[in-house]
Formats: structure tokens, sequence, C-alpha cells
């Protein structure tokens, strides 16, 4: 079973709409992170969570929330979705803070998204 | 603010030896990871610096000079399900977040 799940796995959607892609894990870890691909531009972060009372905004977070319902769940809204937030977003987990060790992030598989 | 560089695109012939440059300059330094992503796929790690030096970890090995703001990532006896982009990110002082740079697109060729 995989630890880190997305769904969607795809969706088209027009501009405008209201769209919630959501992320659990059952590696039980407190960190969870949205990201969003775009080709050549990498890995940017949209917001992040270290628990269930703590949201932060990341590198680029307008156009976007997001909502922490339990320390398994963590679900990003695009509350009027336009064209050039069509891309591949990724959630993530961790479970170390830094200096405690590898701060590895582990990726669900990936949603791709078009607003068309 | 931060800024890591890598290049764009590499290509390489099967079971020759490539190195993959990474350059950063960031807000802190705590670590810098090498992830793996095949096309439409999830990034998965596979390695992580802290201090100077050379890392080995089978075909694979990742060096990190601190100093120098550089590191690299080197493949060996490539094959060709080593096809895919290669994610250089440093782990700074902002909280517990990475910072990505761009991918550098693997090609292998036969």
């Amino acid at each position: 079973d995989a630890d880190v799940t997305q769904t969607p796995r795809n969706r088209i959607t027009k501009t405008g709409k209201r769209i919630m892609l959501e992320c659990s894990q059952t590696k039980g870890h407190d960190r969870m992170y949205w990201y969003r691909q775009d080709p050549g531009l990498g890995l940017r972060l949209i917001y992040y969570s270290f628990d269930v009372k703590d949201i932060n905004k990341g590198e680029i977070s307008d156009g976007y929330s997001v909502s922490r319902q339990a320390q398994a769940k963590f679900s990003l809204s695009l509350e009027s979705a336009i064209p050039n937030q069509t891309a591949l977003y990724f959630c993530a987990t961790s479970d170390l803070g830094a200096g405690q060790g590898s701060n590895e992030q582990f990726f669900g598989p990936g949603t791709r998204l078009t607003v068309l | 603010g931060q800024n890591i560089d890598q290049p764009t695109e590499m290509t390489a012939t099967e079971g020759a030896i490539v190195q993959i440059n990474c350059t950063y300059q960031t807000s802190g330094f705590n670590g810098l990871f090498w992830y793996q992503q095949h096309a439409g796929e999830a990034p998965t790690f596979l390695s992580y610096n802290v201090l100077d030096g050379l890392e080995e970890k089978g075909r694979f090995s990742s060096f990190l000079s601190r100093s120098k703001g550089y590191s690299y990532l080197l493949l060996k006896e490539l094959q060709m399900k080593d096809s895919a982009s290669y994610l250089c990110a440093v782990h700074g002082n902002a909280g517990n977040m990475l910072t990505f740079g761009g991918g550098t697109r693997l090609m292998v060729k036969p």
C-alpha cells in the first residue's frame, strides 16, 4: 500500500471552478507539504503544515488555500481555478525537524490538473 | 534569497559515467538532497549530504562542498532506466523546507 496517496490523479476543469486536491498519509508524519511542478521550474512550495494547528504559506501561495483536517490529511483548494494553475501537484510528508536528521520528504504520486 | 542551479538537460551513453552538477546560494544550509524523478511520477530519494565529501551508494555517489556551495551526483555504469530527471534540493534555515532546483533531465542512449 502507498504511504502517501493523492486524489484525484488527473483532473480537467474550467476557469472559475473550485477544485480540491486531497492528500492522505499513513506514515504518521507530522509535517505535510504541497508543491506544484512546471516544466523547467522544478518543485515550488505552495503551503506547508508542521502539525494540525500549523499552516504556513510557501513560495507561491496566491490563488490557493489549504486545510489540515487531521494529522494524516492535508487538502489543497483552488477557489477559482485559472489556466496558469495547470500543473502537476505533489503532496509530501516528512518526520524530522531541522538539525535532527535527514529531513527526507516522501512524495505522493501527484495530481495532474488542467484548467481550460 | 534562495538560488539553486543545475543544467537543464544532459545526454550520456549506456555503460558510461555522468556527473550532474548543482550550485546553490541559500540563506543557511542544513543539508542537500538528490532526488530522482521519472516522467509523470513522484520524486524518490537518492542521497543526502550534510558534511563535505563523497557519499557512495551503489552506482550512485553524491559529493558536497559547503564552502563552494557545490554538489554533484555521479552515476556510474549507466542503464537505460536511469533516464529521468534529477532534482537537487537544499534544506536551508527557513523552517523545515526544501528549496528545489529546476531539475536535470538525463537521457541515456544505447
